[in-house]
């Protein structure tokens, strides 16, 4: 099983709709990450979590929030979609100090 | 701020031909580096780490990288390219002051035959 999971894999959605991106991880690690991908642009942090009760917006957070359920789940809420949020997504978690480890991306559409 | 500057967003080489990845850096303080691999529709795997002990750096599949102070450089080689080395190659330092990973825009490696 993978160590970072994410769900789903790849949706498609209307603008306007809330939709839910889900994460949960099995390396036992306090910190948890959101990520936007889009060509050219590199991976862009959009929430951080360094334990269940801290969450920090990261330099893209306009347009979504999330939840630290608990130590292994950090979903991310985009709660009206719009076209320009059509990215790939990625869930990561890491200890302090050390290397983040990645889920397997979700792939967004919105028309 | 911490920042990383990766030179060519798109870098072809020949099979069997080095691959060099260039990567800059910019910390006010000594960095953490990173250089991560994405193959298509993959995540990010790490491929090797700078944490300040020794400046030359062995990864996974062959790759490594030296960390130069002198020069803010983390420049990713490999002696000889292979076909399954076609992916997307990220920098990334990690920001002491508040403790995030912040990456560069990517080179995507294509590998010609």
């Amino acid at each position: 099983d993978a160590d970072v999971t994410q769900t789903p894999r790849n949706r498609i959605t209307k603008t306007g709709k809330r939709i839910m991106l889900e994460c949960s991880q099995t390396k036992g690690h306090d910190r948890m990450y959101w990520y936007r991908q889009d060509p050219g642009l590199g991976l862009r942090l959009i929430y951080y979590s360094f334990d269940v009760k801290d969450i920090n917006k990261g330099e893209i957070s306009d347009g979504y929030s999330v939840s630290r359920q608990a130590q292994a789940k950090f979903s991310l809420s985009l709660e009206s979609a719009i076209p320009n949020q059509t990215a790939l997504y990625f869930c990561a978690t890491s200890d302090r100090y050390s290397e983040a480890f990645f889920g397997q991306g979700t792939r967004l559409t919105v028309v | 701020a911490q920042s990383v500057t990766q030179l060519g967003s798109h870098v072809s080489v020949s099979e069997g031909a080095l691959v060099l990845l260039r990567c800059n850096y910019s910390s006010s303080v000594p960095p953490y580096l990173f250089w991560y691999v994405q193959y298509p529709n993959q995540g990010l795997q790490l491929l090797l780490k700078y944490t300040s002990a020794a400046t030359l750096v062995k990864g996974i599949n062959g790759f490594e990288a030296e960390f130069k102070k002198s020069e803010t450089s983390f420049h990713l080689t490999k002696p000889s390219a292979h076909m399954s080395d076609a992916a997307e190659y990220f920098c990334a330092v990690f920001n002491f002051g508040n403790e995030k990973l912040t990456f560069g825009t990517g080179t995507r490696l294509t590998i010609i035959p």
